[in-house]
């Protein structure tokens, strides 16, 4: 498809495990982020990828969560040893990085609940 | 801690009538500004990106940018049922990082 595309689209899982969500970017653009959004709660910025690098992890929340990307596309979010205030939807989105300021385009998200 | 500030709504207009929202931004050396509308349980949708002082028209949409003031406008002419949604302002810090409002929720009642 042509858009952001995540999976899985919903997640339910017990405290204490671990999970992948992942984000395939637009093709083409090189730059790919990835937001939270909790009940009532603005999106909050995780981690931005330039290339297969993360120049900016400032908001990731603690060292439970990880990221990675490979070959400049697919990102993986990681939680490890899941809590229950991790329950939010996952949102990445993706652009193009000719210059600051590019429109960044977001996926469906992953909608995770911890039980 | 850099901060975008939106009323909570609900902003109720008629259809047909102009709904104006508000939202105002703490880094004063932020250059990049977006609106996104977000449907109940979906996506945040980009409905305009505004960079310069001063309005930027597409179609039913305007967005206003005063820098002096740090404050982002979106006005909606001509409100439809189908523009019912929260509208979220985001800006840019850092290189790409946005930091959203928490969003302003839109009712257009028929």
């Amino acid at each position: 498809g042509a858009g952001v595309s995540q999976s899985p689209s919903n997640k339910v899982t017990e405290k204490g495990k671990d999970v992948e969500l992942r984000c395939d970017p637009i093709s083409g653009h090189t730059a790919l982020y990835w937001y939270r959004q909790s009940l009532g709660q603005g999106l909050e910025f995780l981690i931005y990828f330039q290339g297969n690098s993360a120049p900016d992890k400032s908001g990731l929340p603690s060292d439970r969560f990880s990221a990675e990307r490979t070959g400049g596309s697919v990102s993986t979010l990681t939680i490890q040893r899941t809590q229950q205030e991790d329950s939010a939807v996952y949102l990445c989105a993706s652009s193009l990085l000719l210059k600051r300021g590019q429109p960044q385009h977001f996926g469906d998200g992953t909608r995770l609940s911890i039980l | 801690q850099k901060e975008v500030e939106q009323n909570s709504g609900p902003l109720s207009v008629p259809e047909g009538a102009i709904a104006s929202l508000n939202c105002t931004y703490s880094d004063r050396g932020s250059q990049s500004f977006f609106w996104y509308r977000q449907y109940s349980g979906k996506s945040p949708e980009l409905i305009m990106s505004i960079y310069s002082n001063g309005d930027k028209e597409d179609g039913r949409f305007t967005a206003q940018l005063n820098k002096a003031s740090q404050y982002v406008s979106l006005l909606i002419r001509d409100s439809q049922p189908s523009d019912s949604a929260t509208y979220l302002c985001a800006m840019l810090t850092g290189f790409q990082k946005l930091v959203f409002g928490t969003g302003t929720r839109l009712l257009v009642s028929p």
